[in-house]
């Protein structure tokens, strides 16, 4: 098993572009989180998802969007690229989504926007 | 004030010492997370925590929840525990969601 896989790994975007990162699970997990990783701060929950087609607001979402259109997958956003956006992003997924159980990590992709 | 307060922020050690890194929160929790993060990035769990102690290898966490404290031992410590260790709570109102500290650094020199 993989367990959780981001793609792509580092991207450098301008101001104003879009992109999409993938996340992607294959431990068969109904819940999936978006988070960033940004220096002196805690990692902050974007957006999540609590199965299939379904997704929620986190503590940070503007600026971003998200789509679970498959179980295994879950997709984010950004629509115009802002350098306050600059940051490293991790997905992770788990099986209830209770809080008192573990969540899987990915590796993480670096995204610096100028 | 952050709800996930941790310290120290970062922290140097012989290789063989005892480590402690501790993490206060400031809301009701119905569970605590340790986790690790490599060098490369990568971020594991190590325990989850609703009560009491545990212990795996060589590192053990406890919590007090009256005290809204929990520490993270490493015994005999190794430069491979050289990571950023971070705390999250799910707090009682928060549903599935964690609130993440700001991870301590730890370095062990040989």
């Amino acid at each position: 098993n993989a367990g959780v896989t981001q793609t792509p790994k580092f991207r450098v975007l301008k101001t104003g572009q879009s992109m999409t990162l993938l996340c992607a699970q294959d431990m068969n997990h109904e819940y999936m989180y978006w988070y960033r990783q940004d220096p002196g701060m805690g990692l902050r929950l974007i957006h999540y998802s609590v199965g299939e087609g379904t997704t929620a607001k986190g503590e940070v979402p503007d600026g971003y969007n998200v789509s679970r259109l498959k179980k295994q997958n879950f997709l984010l956003g950004l629509e115009s690229a802002a350098p306050s956006q600059t940051s490293v992003y991790f997905c992770a997924s788990s099986f209830l989504g209770t809080g008192a159980e573990t969540q899987y990590f990915g590796p993480g992709t670096r995204l610096l926007v100028l | 004030k952050n709800e996930v307060e941790q310290s120290p922020q970062n922290l140097t050690a012989q290789e063989g010492e005892f480590i402690t890194i501790n993490c206060s929160y400031s809301v009701g929790i119905s569970a605590l997370h340790w986790l690790q993060q490599h060098p490369g990035g990568g971020i594991v769990s190590l325990f989850m925590l609703s009560s009491g102690k545990k212990k795996h290898g060589r590192l053990i966490a406890t919590i007090n929840i009256q005290e809204k404290h929990s520490s993270l031992h490493i015994t005999a410590s190794h430069p491979r525990d050289s990571a950023v260790y971070i705390c999250a709570v799910r707090s009682e109102t928060s549903g599935s969601r964690l609130t993440f500290g700001e991870g301590t650094q730890l370095t062990v020199n040989p």
